[in-house]
């Protein structure tokens, strides 16, 4: 079954360090991937979306993505945080032509010390 | 514009209770879909609807769980005799092109 993985749980940085999330997904066929991040309080927003073409996706807020289909890796960056990053970090696939449906990593909290 | 709604936005109910949830799509908006995230099994899908295609139940964990969408907007998520163990917060959303929307969530206590 399809499924994703998301491997850090709880993330601590200091504001102005980089950041990187990981998220592998197990599909061998094609995929869009999508991270999401829900701020304390706040519902579900998507940060970026990949379907096909550049495997390097630029989101919102500083937020880039890179495709790396020869791992099945997924890994969410951005150069220097904020306090106001300060979140939950949802990896999500869904297989191509179906239904759409998402399948969600487990998570990531994120807490960026001012 | 105006996003996705979900009432209640809270609901305490107690086990063996039926209770109902409603979710408002964003106008225009083909897909409505129901997950559940709750603290042991993350964000769950449960049922999926697509214009007058037969929706995708596929996720729903139980008979018990049902859903309805009337003419092609709003939907109604409905648990009958309740458990503890379906206390989560239930999310709703929408798409027109695979990018889904989603709502504020209701959270769903039950005692």
């Amino acid at each position: 079954a399809q499924s994703v993985s998301q491997h850090n749980h709880h993330v601590i940085l200091s504001e102005a360090a980089s950041l990187e999330l990981g998220c592998n997904y197990s599909y061998g066929g094609t995929v869009n991937l999508f991270w999401y991040v829900q701020y304390p309080g706040q519902h579900l927003q998507l940060l970026l979306k990949y379907f096909s073409g550049d495997p390097l996706v630029k989101g919102i807020k500083g937020f880039e993505a890179e495709f790396i289909k020869s791992k099945f890796s997924f890994n969410l960056r951005k150069p220097s945080v904020q306090w106001s990053d300060t979140a939950e970090y949802f990896c999500a696939t869904s297989t191509a032509g179906n239904t759409g449906k998402l399948i969600f990593g487990q998570g990531t909290t994120l807490q960026v010390k001012p | 514009g105006a996003g996705v709604s979900q009432s209640p936005s809270n609901k305490v109910t107690e086990k063996g209770k039926d209770v109902e949830l409603r979710c408002d799509p964003i106008s225009g908006h083909t897909a409505l879909y129901w997950y559940r995230q709750s603290l042991g099994q993350g964000l769950e899908f449960l049922i999926y609807f697509q214009g007058n295609s037969a929706p995708d139940k596929s996720g729903l964990p139980s008979d018990r769980f049902s859903a309805e969408r009337t003419g092609g907007s709003v939907s109604t998520l409905t648990i009958q005799r309740t458990q503890q163990e379906d206390s989560a917060v239930y999310l709703c959303a929408s798409s027109l092109r695979q990018q889904q929307y989603f709502g504020p969530g209701t959270r769903l206590t039950v005692t």
